[in-house]
């Protein structure tokens, strides 16, 4: 079984720029994850979907931050404009509905705003 | 605020078992324990999770305090691709609670 895909694997950018990040869930996984994780931190869920359908995003930072998944199976993640602070590992994840507990994890992408 | 309190870190010698505490004193009874690890570079992986009894599987066993305010994760024999942070997570079923909020783990070294 293929598990979780995300890309890029590593992204550089300045300030004030946009950037975006895809990811491929557990094919069937009807739930995605998207976690922010700052070095020396535990991850933090910025935003869950069922299906196409947003099921909490009370920690995205909605000016800046924004998340999609229009066909409910992929979905990508923006930032615009970057700050330094957005510096972090962003990762996605996903879970099927008959087992909500076990939340299968990517490799995430490792961001650098500077 | 903070729901499970581990220790920052803790190493075992490969081979014996690694015991790992967490302290979740405010758990209340419709509240899971659940653990997770994340090796360095990549995204935490699910080991176990019960409410009242123990429970074991080909990764680990998770024994609760019969009160439940605090549990151990048990890695049986500990190899070198143990070394990871663990993660105890409390968590609900219901509403905002239902989702995994990590702490800052227990980084375990196995050591040669």
């Amino acid at each position: 079984e293929a598990g979780v895909a995300q890309s890029p694997r590593y992204k550089i950018i300045e300030k004030r720029q946009s950037v975006a990040f895809w990811c491929n869930p557990i094919s069937g996984h009807a739930t995605l994850y998207w976690y922010q994780q700052i070095l020396g931190q535990g991850p933090k869920l910025l935003i869950q979907f069922q299906n196409n359908g947003v099921v909490d995003d009370s920690q995205l930072p909605k000016d800046r931050f924004s998340a999609e998944r229009l066909k409910g199976v992929d979905s990508t993640l923006k930032i615009q404009p970057a700050k330094l602070e957005d510096s972090a590992v962003y990762l996605c994840a996903s879970s099927s509905l008959d087992r909500e507990e076990t939340q299968y994890f990517g490799p995430g992408t490792r961001l650098l705003v500077l | 605020d903070a729901k499970t309190t581990q220790p920052p870190s803790m190493d075992c010698a490969e081979g014996r078992a690694a015991n790992l505490p967490c302290n979740h004193s405010t758990i209340s009874g419709n509240e899971y324990v659940y653990w997770y690890r994340q090796i360095h570079s990549q995204g935490p992986q699910y080991i176990i999770h019960g409410l009242k009894n123990n429970e074991t599987n080909e990764m680990a066993s998770l024994i609760i305090t019969e009160d439940r305010k605090s549990s151990t994760l048990i890695l049986p024999h500990a190899t070198l691709r143990d070394t990871a942070v663990y993660y105890c997570i409390v968590r609900s079923w219901s509403g905002s609670a239902r989702q995994l909020t990590f702490g800052s783990g227990t980084q375990l070294t196995v050591l040669p």
